[in-house]
This record gives structure tokens, sequence and C-alpha cells, in this order.
């Protein structure tokens, strides 16, 4: 079946600029998670929703940050006034029921530039 | 805070050489461990999980982990790797009330054939 899936694959933006990056989890996965991928940080956590709600948003490094998901699926990661060190790939993940033992399944993510 | 670390971040090896990388983690309740795979140009996948039951743990590709529990430590092991292996992979913990996965910084590996 269809994994989960990002868009866009690659932006580019200036420095102050907002974007928004989708995530389009399993279908049927209630667990969804955010994650970003950069050069000396690592995989680091940025917020989980099961469902709509978000019960875990202690990654998101300040309020420029914020993500939403809509009607228990897609989710949106909106970063404003972008700043260079948020250059990175930006992961999404999903899981069954968001049981902590769960596999969570990746995308393939979205490697934000920031010039 | 729980954490991850990996101390090999670059592994270079022959094909047929056996490979073990280390994870050590640090939290002091029940844990959940994993690890994942990223080929090149692939998403990061599962290789192997352990939760409860048997520390030995086999995976996918012939890999194998073992938690041990007063070392905190769960490696990831490997009796002969082929030149497909070529991948960076990572150790990742959740435990206590927490879904959030915690990596740790990755293990570069080459296999030369």
């Amino acid at each position: 079946g269809a994994g989960v899936s990002q868009s866009p694959s690659n932006k580019v933006t200036e420095k102050g600029k907002d974007v928004e990056l989708r995530c389009d989890p399993i279908s049927g996965h209630t667990a969804l998670y955010w994650y970003r991928q950069s050069l000396g940080q690592g995989l680091e956590f940025l917020i989980y929703f099961q469902g709509n709600s978000a019960p875990d948003k202690s990654g998101l490094p300040s309020d420029r940050f914020s993500a939403e998901r809509t009607g228990g699926s897609v989710s949106t990661l909106t970063i404003q006034r972008t700043q260079q060190e948020d250059s990175a790939v930006y992961l999404c993940a999903s899981s069954d029921e968001g049981l902590s033992y769960n596999e969570q399944f990746f995308g393939p993510g979205t490697r934000l530039t920031v010039l | 805070a729980q954490s991850v670390s990996q101390h090999n971040h670059h592994v270079i090896l022959s094909e047929a050489a056996s490979l073990e990388l280390g994870c050590n983690y640090s939290y002091g309740g029940t844990v959940n461990l994993f690890w994942y795979v990223q080929y090149p140009g692939q998403h990061l996948q599962l290789l192997l999980k352990y939760f409860s039951g048997d520390p030995l743990v086999k995976g996918i590709k012939g890999f194998e982990a073992e938690f041990i529990k007063s070392k905190f430590s769960f490696n990831l092991r490997k009796p002969s790797v082929q030149w497909s292996d070529t991948a960076e992979y990572f150790c990742a913990v959740n435990g206590g009330n927490t879904d959030k996965l915690i990596f740790g910084t990755g293990t570069r590996l080459q296999v030369f054939p």
C-alpha cells in the first residue's frame, strides 16, 4: 500500500518568508510525528499528533514553528519568518494507534533550504 | 531526559567482515529500542526493535541486536556484511509516557567489495 508522502520534496526560500510543509500519513494511522534532520544535530523530534490533537509539542524550537492536523489525516508544518538555521530535512512519520513500541513509518522528507 | 549515544560515526568494512555498531542510551525506566536504516536516496526504515521478551532480537537482512539492560546498550550486529549494507544506521529509544523517538547521531557504514 501507499506509504507516508510529503510535499514538496524540495523547498528553497528566502530568509524571512513563511513556508508550509505537508505530510500525508499512511491511511488509518492515528499517530503522526514530525522530525528534523540536520547536519550536526542528527534527527530531532518536533511534534506528535494523536488524532487531531498534539499532546507533545516539546520539540518545536521556537514560536515560529507550528503544526496542525485535520481530519485525523493530513498534517501541515508551518515555519514563519524562516531563518538560515531552519535549513534541514523535515521528516514525517506515522504509526498505528500511537503505541510507543509500534514502528514509525517515515516519509521521504522535505529538504528546506533558507537562503 | 532520554539520550542515545552512537560512538561509531563512520565505519568502513570489506564485504564478509563482521559488523558491530554500538548504541548506549540513558533512561532509568522501561524503554523500547529501535534500529533504523537509511539507504542512499531512500527513506528511513525499521531494521529491528525491542520492547519486551527475548533480549536478542533478529531483524531484516540478517541483522540482530542484543539488549543488555545492565549496560544500557543495544548494539547492532551482522556476522557478514554485504556491499548492499552501505547505509546510515540510527539507534533510537522511547519510553515512559512518550511516543517520540530519541535518535542517536547515526553511524555511516561503507562496505567495499
